[in-house]
């Protein structure tokens, strides 16, 4: 069935450098790919999207790559600082209509 | 300017009751979503409301949930005969536009969500 799954649960870097989160996705004909941050106690916060048919998208500090071929999308955050730390989720849209659907998330720990 | 509001913050109850969950969207939004969080998981989906009506409730894991919208604005979840399985943080979300189109329509922005534990 559709699921959306991250490498890793958790990853732990220096302030300063660059973080990469990646994603793995099932279902080929989502058309919709979202990075989410959540912080503890809060609800998710919307940090960079990309459709099917780009491969990268850049926003302040975030890009977003997305490798339609191997189903993965990858978040990387350039001089990661500690207010990043949070959990990381992706979400993909399986059509235009269709509901969200969220992976496991990983945890960024950022240290100073 | 005002976000999407969710209350009670935390609701604990005793297995059997029945509970309401309220959630408050951005004004003017006319997509709500109602997600439910478990411990160390992503949200899962429950159901989404496009004005007065669901447009979705594929998410609704039994017939002991529902939800209403009866004005298009403030939404209302409601669980019977909760169980211990039913414990979680449930988020609402909404967006200006549904879940077709392009991101800055339907760009979903969530509330802090609703922590119900059941004993």
């Amino acid at each position: 069935g559709e699921s959306v799954g991250l490498h890793l649960p958790t990853l732990s870097v220096q302030e300063g450098d660059n973080s990469i989160i990646n994603c793995a996705y099932s279902n080929s004909a989502s058309d919709y790919f979202i990075w989410y941050k959540q912080e503890s106690g809060k609800g998710p916060q919307f940090i960079i999207d990309i459709r099917s048919n780009m491969d990268k998208r850049q926003g302040q500090r975030v890009t977003v790559l997305l490798n339609k071929t191997v189903k993965h999308l990858s978040l990387q955050i350039a001089a990661t600082q500690p207010g990043d730390s949070a959990v990381y989720f992706c979400a993909e849209r399986g059509q235009a209509g269709t509901a969200l659907i969220f992976g496991k998330g990983t945890t960024l720990s950022v240290s100073s | 300017g005002a976000g999407v509001s969710q209350t009670p913050s935390n609701k604990v109850t005793e297995k059997g009751k029945y509970v309401e969950l309220r959630c408050d969207p951005i004004s003017g939004h006319t997509a709500l979503y109602w997600y439910r969080q478990s411990l160390g998981q992503g949200p899962e989906f429950l159901i989404y409301f496009q004005g007065t009506g669901a447009a979705d409730d594929s998410g609704l894991p039994n017939d002991r949930f529902f939800a209403v919208r009866p004005e298009g604005s403030v939404s209302t979840l409601k669980i019977q005969r909760t169980e211990r399985g039913d414990s979680a943080v449930y988020l609402c979300a909404s967006s200006l536009g549904g879940l077709a189109g392009g991101s800055s329509y339907n760009e979903q922005f969530f509330g802090p969500g609703t922590r119900l534990t059941v004993l």
